[in-house]
């Protein structure tokens, strides 16, 4: 059974205070490690797909790597808009398995 | 080009009515899944599509059916619902003939009473 878990749970930033987000998986042939940002009350907004240990993919302030176990986004210098709870999910047979998220929140 | 739309937005059931979600993407993609979200559970998959006439179990699938008569749409019916089904509800579709994502629509906010 494919299983992925993220930590922390919740992370309050100052503005322009650069931190990572984890994402532990486990999963019988990994097809591909998915980024979602997730706003209140709206539906995930796909980020970045990876594929292979190693992989490294960027977005505005954002970066997503990849080993083996885990995957990483890294936010630098965020900015109050970058609040939001971010998803990460692996790609399995047909379908996705996703993490419970980190809630993040950049202080003004 | 509207992406994943969801029907109703919100709605209110009493124990043991029944309702139906309707989802619809006009982005001509295969494959369209219906999660729910909970506080502290992620999103878990309810049912599947890999095509039209085509449905599968996912991680949750008691008390939910579904039907893929078009491609374009996906409906989630629930025939007795149950307070343990207040949720938020996704629809996602995804073709792996493009990029590899799925997308989302807005969700539907239902509770049972």
């Amino acid at each position: 059974e494919d299983q992925v878990t993220q930590s922390p749970e919740a992370l309050r930033l100052q503005e322009g205070e650069s931190s990572s987000l984890n994402c532990s998986y486990t999963v019988s042939g990994l097809r591909g490690l998915f980024w979602y940002r997730q706003d209140p009350g709206k539906g995930p907004e796909f980020l970045f797909t990876l594929y292979s240990a190693g992989e490294e993919k960027e977005k505005e302030r954002l970066k997503a790597t990849l080993t083996k176990k885990e995957s990483f986004l890294h936010i630098t210098a965020p900015k109050p808009e970058d609040s939001a709870t971010y998803l990460c999910a692996v790609e399995g047979n047909e379908k996705l398995t996703f993490g419970t998220g980190t809630r993040l929140t950049i202080i003004p | 080009n509207a992406g994943v739309t969801q029907t109703p937005k919100f709605r209110v059931l009493k124990t043991g009515q029944s309702m139906t979600l309707l989802c619809a993407q006009d982005m001509n993609h295969e494959y369209m899944y219906w999660y729910r979200q909970d506080p502290g559970m992620g999103l878990r998959l309810i049912h599947y599509s890999v095509g039209e006439g085509t449905t599968a179990k996912g991680e949750v699938p008691d008390g939910y059916n579904v039907s893929r008569l078009k491609k374009q749409n996906f409906l989630l019916g629930l025939e007795s619902a149950a307070p343990s089904q207040t949720s938020v509800y996704f629809c996602a579709s995804y073709s792996w003939r493009g990029a590899s994502e799925q997308y989302f629509g807005p969700g539907t906010r239902l509770t049972v009473t």
